[in-house]
């Protein structure tokens, strides 16, 4: 079982739908959780950063993390095409040495 | 500020042959990354280090080494290149306290 398991999609929505992105985890000391974004041949970059479990938003971005369930998910809400990219998620013990998921593409279509 | 820059942006080696892949920081961060992703996958980790003078190994470090002399730099240097090398590397910092991180634009590495 790989420690970070996430759905490589693809994902298509339309102009406007709220997105929910998901990633599994296997071992239980994670205590940071993050979410990145990632155009095409670019780096990526840090969207939210959560400790611990609950919820934490940011403009249309929501992170959501459930311990108990080892599941973390993001949610987008009003998805605009410039969201069209690859979120990748990242857990981390210390909070310095993270370990990513495989990352999900997103399409937003007009 | 300048964020992570890498160099070079793309090359293309030969088997058996060597090359630096440079990164440079302007942040002050003591935390410093070098990951590889291949395609459809996530990010693995090389090496990382914690500050000038201190590095340590990742996920898959074989065939690569790295430097920490000064807080701005974290070269990667690739030995006699294998076609298993072929990637896009990244490098990455991070602040104190973790909730600054910033990675480079990658470099698109090809081995043949």
């Amino acid at each position: 079982q790989k420690e970070v398991e996430q759905d490589p999609g693809p994902l298509s929505v339309p102009e406007g739908a709220i997105v929910s992105l998901n990633c599994t985890y296997s071992n239980s000391a994670f205590q940071y959780f993050m979410w990145y974004r990632q155009y095409s041949r670019k780096g990526p970059e840090l969207l939210m950063y959560t400790y611990s479990s609950g919820n934490k938003e940011d403009g249309r971005f929501t992170a959501q993390v459930d311990k108990s369930s080892k599941y973390i998910s993001l949610f987008i809400r009003d998805s605009q095409p410039s969201d069209s990219a690859t979120y990748l998620c990242a857990m981390s013990q210390k909070g310095n040495d993270m370990r990513f998921g495989a990352g999900t593409r997103l399409t937003v279509k007009p | 500020n300048a964020g992570v820059t890498q160099t070079p942006k793309f090359r293309i080696l030969k088997i058996g042959q060597s090359m630096t892949l440079q990164c440079t920081q302007d942040m002050n961060h003591n935390y410093m990354y070098w990951y590889r992703q291949d395609p459809g996958m996530g990010l693995k980790l090389i090496y990382y280090s914690v500050g000038a003078g201190i590095t340590d190994k990742g996920e898959v470090p074989n065939g690569y080494n790295v430097s920490r002399s000064t807080t701005e730099d974290f070269p990667l240097r690739l030995e006699l290149a294998a076609p298993s090398q072929t990637s896009v590397y990244f490098c990455a910092s991070l602040s104190l306290g973790f909730t600054k991180q910033y990675f480079g634009p990658g470099t698109r590495l090809t081995v043949t």
